[in-house]
């Protein structure tokens, strides 16, 4: 499978446990972003990553949440001391900058429950 | 007010009916255009994909933007049962740090 893919796909945890999921994009894209989904909602941008330089945050990801792209080929979201809010689906995008070509590509997503 | 807005529906039509998914925004920077399809507990997957203003077709999904008042349509023909799913319209400032701005999502029910 050449695709954007994410683990685990489904994540249950208990309130003030920390997290942490991966997405592996696909291999020559070089442009990478994190996206949160919750229940009738459209995703809403989190960070991204131009290769390993992560460019940009939004006001959404709190101080409990970081993300890494060492090497600029994988990367993870990490959660710290989860809430019930933080239960949503975590979408992980990739896409080739840089050309003419816009198009993000989304992977599965990882599932957070947070009881 | 949302940067985009879009009708969560649900919309259920007979088999073969032509779908029509839509969406307006608020930002003129927005040049790109996009409709992701997402089935349940999926993924967003791409559909069409649009710069600035026009139609494009592909097969039986055809998209139109109309950047002058600041509108998006999908149109999917023939619709068939395995087109049931939640249909995003997404945004791009190419300008910005190229980031997607989703709609909520549209949910449409194919009834064979």
């Amino acid at each position: 499978d050449t695709g954007v893919s994410q683990n685990p796909r489904h994540k249950i945890t208990k309130r003030g446990q920390n997290v942490t999921f991966r997405c592996d994009p696909i291999s020559e894209h070089n442009r990478l972003y994190w996206y949160r989904q919750t229940l009738g909602q459209g995703p809403e941008f989190l960070t991204y990553f131009q290769n390993e330089a992560q460019l940009e945050k939004s006001r959404l990801l709190s101080d409990r949440f970081s993300a890494e792209r060492p090497k600029g080929s994988f990367s993870t979201l990490e959660i710290q001391r989860t809430e019930q809010g933080d239960s949503a689906m975590y979408l992980c995008a990739s896409t080739l900058s840089g050309g003419f070509s816009y198009e993000q590509y989304f992977g599965p997503g990882t599932r957070l429950t947070v009881t | 007010q949302k940067e985009v807005e879009q009708d969560p529906g649900p919309l259920s039509v007979p088999e073969g009916a032509i779908v029509s998914l839509n969406c307006t925004y608020s930002n003129s920077a927005f040049q790109y255009f996009m409709w992701y399809r997402q089935y349940s507990r999926k993924g967003p997957e791409l559909l069409m994909y649009t710069y600035s203003s026009g139609n494009k077709e592909d097969g039986r999904f055809t998209a139109q933007v109309d950047k002058s008042s600041k509108y998006i349509s999908l149109f999917i023909r023939d619709s068939q049962p395995s087109d049931s799913a939640t249909y995003l319209c997404a945004m791009e400032d190419p300008f910005g740090n190229e980031k997607l701005t989703f709609g909520t999502g549209t949910r449409l029910t194919i009834i064979p």
